[in-house]
């Protein structure tokens, strides 16, 4: 079956520019979840999702930051004013239910320039 | 609180010679533990996962894990190394909210 899928795969925008980051979870999964792995560092937490609740979102950096899934499914995550520091690959993952094990998707690449 | 730590950053070892990457790991409760590989531009791989059941836990592609809780360690092994096994691994603590270790990158000598 379908793993889950992130767009697009590379992102290059301008400091002070809102993105959108897109993740499509496998079918079925009802918690969904978004890390940032900056370069030669593991991935870091920001937030996950039940349904389409946010149920933990203690992992975002600041208000920059949001992110949402309103049918339960597709999850967007936005960042508005844009800074280099964003600069990351974002992942994006899912499970059957929380706590199980999490798949993840091969990622978007932000550059901030 | 949770936490894990890698204890090296880079492990170089010859084809066909035994693989040992270190991780120790903090938790408040009973932890799940994790081991991901993540190939050059791939995406991350789950390899093998710990819920307390069996202490020694097989994964994929020969790799298995033990966890000691005295010791509170959960290194990954594997007998003989392969080429295909280059690649980053990470070290994994949680339920939800995953903790990532900072990752050990295994290269595999010919």
């Amino acid at each position: 079956g379908a793993g889950v899928s992130q767009t697009p795969s590379n992102k290059v925008t301008e400091k002070g520019k809102y993105v959108e980051l897109r993740c499509d979870p496998i079918s079925g999964h009802t918690a969904l979840y978004w890390y940032r792995q900056s370069l030669g560092q593991g991935p870091e937490f920001l937030i996950y999702f039940q349904g389409t609740g946010a149920a933990d979102d203690s992992g975002l950096p600041n208000d920059r930051f949001f992110a949402v899934r309103p049918e339960g499914s597709v999850s967007t995550l936005k960042i508005q004013r844009t800074e280099r520091g964003d600069s990351a690959v974002y992942l994006c993952a899912s499970s059957l239910s929380e706590g199980d094990t999490q798949y993840f998707g091969p990622g978007t690449r932000l550059t901030v320039l | 609180a949770q936490s894990v730590t890698q204890l090296d950053s880079h492990v170089s070892v010859s084809e066909g010679t035994p693989v040992l990457l270190r991780c120790n790991y903090s938790s408040s409760y009973s932890p799940s533990l994790f081991w991901y590989v993540q190939h050059p531009n791939k995406g991350l791989q789950l390899l093998l996962k710990y819920t307390s059941a069996a202490t020694l836990v097989k994964g994929i592609n020969g790799f298995e894990a033990e966890f000691k809780k005295s010791e509170t360690s959960f290194h990954l092994t594997k007998p003989s190394a392969h080429m295909s096994d280059a690649a980053e691994y990470f070290c994994v603590v949680g339920r939800r909210a995953l903790t990532f270790g900072s990752g050990t990158r295994l290269q595999v000598q010919p």
